[in-house]
């Protein structure tokens, strides 16, 4: 079936803790990409990684497509890291159906 | 940064009435899309519009839901008749196409 699973569901992190957050995605989702939803609601685009590495401050990823995983890395989180971070990719030759993970709820205490 | 932008940001309807929400994706994208999240819920994708057309949705997105993009900026979701399982956060987002999607900052929509 179509499957996007996120792990862990929550985290709870010191302030200047790193963190690895997981997404596992079935054969049929494809262009995954990285989402921050902040405390007031707002989907901010992280990362959008089919394949390969990306950085950007102290985030980066990792997907790896053939075997279906990609991993968010935080270094050195702040308490604004704080949210749930979702996991989505397109589904099958979609333009636009997204499917999301679950998402993990990331809490960074001070 | 060129972003999407949604109104209204918070709706309040009665059971039964009709809501529009609005939003101006991004100028030069091609596709546009609309998704809601349920409270505590992941986001769903409801629709998607390419060349004046929906082009895909899914199957929340009954004949009680509608999508126009009346001028060449805006891009409408219409509910014709609100019912309380409507209550979510409405996400309108768009892309080049096939890329990256960037998502307005939401209107929640809450039926009473």
């Amino acid at each position: 079936g179509i499957q996007v699973e996120q792990s862990p569901p929550d985290l709870i992190l010191q302030e200047g803790a790193n963190s690895t957050l997981r997404c596992n995605f079935s054969d049929s989702v494809n262009n995954l990409q990285w989402f921050h939803q902040n405390p007031w609601g707002q989907l901010i685009n992280l990362f959008y990684i089919p394949s390969g590495t990306k950085q950007n401050g102290r985030l980066s990823a990792t997907t790896v497509a053939t075997e279906r995983y990609s991993l968010l890395y935080i270094s050195s989180s702040q308490t604004t890291d704080s949210g749930v971070y979702f996991c989505a990719g397109y589904y099958g030759g979609s333009q636009g159906n997204l499917i999301f993970g679950k998402g993990t709820k990331l809490s960074v205490k001070p | 940064e060129p972003e999407v932008t949604q109104t209204p940001s918070h709706q309040v309807t009665q059971m039964g009435q009709e809501v529009i929400l609005r939003c101006v994706p991004i100028s030069n994208h091609l596709y546009f899309y609309w998704y809601r999240q349920i409270l505590g819920q992941k986001v769903e994708f409801l629709v998607s519009f390419y060349n004046n057309e929906i082009s895909e949705k899914s199957e929340i997105f009954d004949d009680q839901f509608s999508v126009e993009r009346p001028d060449g900026s805006n891009f409408t979701l219409k509910i014709r008749s609100t019912k309380l399982e409507d209550s979510a956060m409405y996400f309108c987002a768009s892309t080049l196409g096939g890329n990256t999607i960037y998502f307005g900052e939401g209107s929640w929509l809450t039926v009473v």
